[in-house]
């Protein structure tokens, strides 16, 4: 089993539908929780950022962390062309003095129809 | 442009050829990290500095595999004898630690550098 797990999609939405992309992991010791956003041929670009349990919002753009199903989701409302991208969870553990690498989930596709 | 520079873009060899990448991450970070992404997968862990010191590396970095960054500043990633399963986009992030109680480093994404091997 893989420490994250994200479904790979594709998935395929109209303009203005609200998206729901998820992740579960297994590693108890994960405390941050990011998704990024990878164009086609681009470097991935972090979208939100939360700490623990609990919901961020960010104009169109909700994050939610629930630790103890270990699940988190991203939801994307008014969904616009311009989000046809690759949507990659990724998670990191605290580390003394040491490195905070990304565990990421294999990344989701979206493309938002006009 | 500010943002973290990876060159070149792209580089197509030969099995067997020795090949190296650079990374120039954003100025004052001290911590760089090297992923590697195949298609249709997320980004691994390679390997990761903070300053000059190379502190962790992945069991996907084989002998084959090593990296540098010499004065803390840029870093080299070198592939020696290539093979066909190293194909991949290698991807340099930084970060600027901080010790905020809660907060972890952001990682920022170079462009990556495309890597075909024949």
């Amino acid at each position: 089993q893989k420490e994250v797990e994200q479904d790979p999609g594709p998935l395929s939405v109209p303009e203005g539908a609200i998206v729901s992309l998820n992740c579960t992991y297994s590693n108890s010791a994960f405390q941050y929780f990011m998704w990024y956003r990878q164009y086609s041929r681009k470097g991935p670009e972090l979208l939100m950022y939360t700490y623990s349990s609990g919901n961020k919002e960010d104009g169109r753009f909700t994050a939610q962390v629930d630790k103890s199903s270990k699940y988190i989701s991203l939801f994307i409302r008014d969904s616009q062309p311009s989000d046809s991208a690759t949507y990659l969870c990724a998670m990191s553990a605290r580390s003394q003095g040491g490195s905070e690498k990304l565990v990421f989930g294999k990344g989701m596709k979206l493309t938002v129809n006009p | 442009d500010t943002g973290v520079s990876q060159n070149p873009r792209h580089k197509i060899t030969k099995r067997g050829q020795n090949v190296t990448f650079r990374c120039d991450p954003i100025s004052e970070h001290n911590r760089l990290y090297w992923y590697r992404q195949t298609l249709g997968q997320g980004p691994e862990f390679l390997t990761y500095f903070q300053n000059e010191a190379q502190l962790e590396k992945s069991r996907l970095l084989s002998d084959r595999f090593s990296a540098e960054r010499p004065k803390g500043s840029f870093s080299t990633l070198e592939i020696q004898r290539t093979e066909q399963g190293d194909s991949a986009m290698y991807l340099c992030a930084s970060s600027l630690t901080t010790r905020t109680s809660g907060r972890t480093d952001t990682q920022y994404f170079g462009p990556g550098t495309r890597l075909t091997v024949l």
